[in-house]
């Protein structure tokens, strides 16, 4: 049973353009949560979604940023005319059920750099 | 709303030290969850704790929740190097899923 799987790794865009970051849930999970962490600071909230639902998308700004979690496929959150300030580690995570009642288990993290 | 305050921020120890994380928080918590990020590694999973006054302990580890359901602790035992990290104290508001991060304590261990 494969971890949760993100991809790419490392990202760097430029000013201006799209970015695109793919999260794969474990096997079983339809809970997916999307994080934000800046360097030396806690991890940040963005979006928690299920199957083809975005059930709390408080923490993610009005603009640029979207996501889903279609019913085939990877979760995508998209970034759009990203700025240096987007610069960040996203992490993904996954969860049998929502909430603090179970593991979440994360990904090793998309780190976007805009230069 | 609900505040939930985690210290230290920063916490430098020798090798074979001890070493405690809290979080505190203003309401009752359903539950909390602990996590542990190396440095530029992911956040892993490390506990939960359910019910009042709970108390596990996991080798080095000895996690607690409060009898009022406001607070929890992370000790560890004699730190080794590869205790270093960032360690969370994470939890869901009332009738939220929403995984809430505390700021984390993050653990330097002088060999």
């Amino acid at each position: 049973n494969a971890g949760v799987m993100q991809n790419p790794r490392h990202l760097v865009r430029r000013r201006g353009q799209e970015a695109r970051l793919r999260c794969s849930p474990m096997k079983g999970h339809s809970h997916v949560y999307w994080y934000r962490q800046l360097p030396e600071e806690g991890l940040k909230f963005m979006v928690y979604l299920q199957k083809e639902n975005i059930i709390d998308e408080s923490g993610m700004p009005k603009e640029r940023f979207s996501a889903e979690f279609p019913k085939e496929g990877p979760s995508i959150l998209r970034i759009q005319q990203v700025v240096r300030g987007d610069s960040a580690a996203y992490f993904c995570a996954s969860s049998p059920q929502g909430g603090s009642d179970t593991e979440a288990f994360f990904g090793q993290g998309t780190r976007l750099t805009v230069v | 709303g609900q505040q939930v305050m985690q210290i230290p921020q920063y916490q430098h120890v020798q090798e074979g030290e001890d070493f405690t994380t809290y979080c505190n928080s203003s309401t009752t918590l359903s539950n909390i969850q602990w996590y542990k990020q190396r440095p530029g590694g992911h956040p892993v999973f490390l506990i939960q704790l359910v019910k009042s006054g709970e108390v596990k302990k996991q080798k080095r580890l000895t996690f607690q929740f409060g009898e009022a359901k406001k607070n929890s602790s992370l000790h560890i035992t004699a730190t080794q190097t590869t205790d270093v990290g960032t360690y969370f104290c994470v939890y869901s508001g009332a009738g939220s899923y929403q995984l809430t991060f505390g700021k984390g304590t993050k653990l330097s261990v002088i060999p």
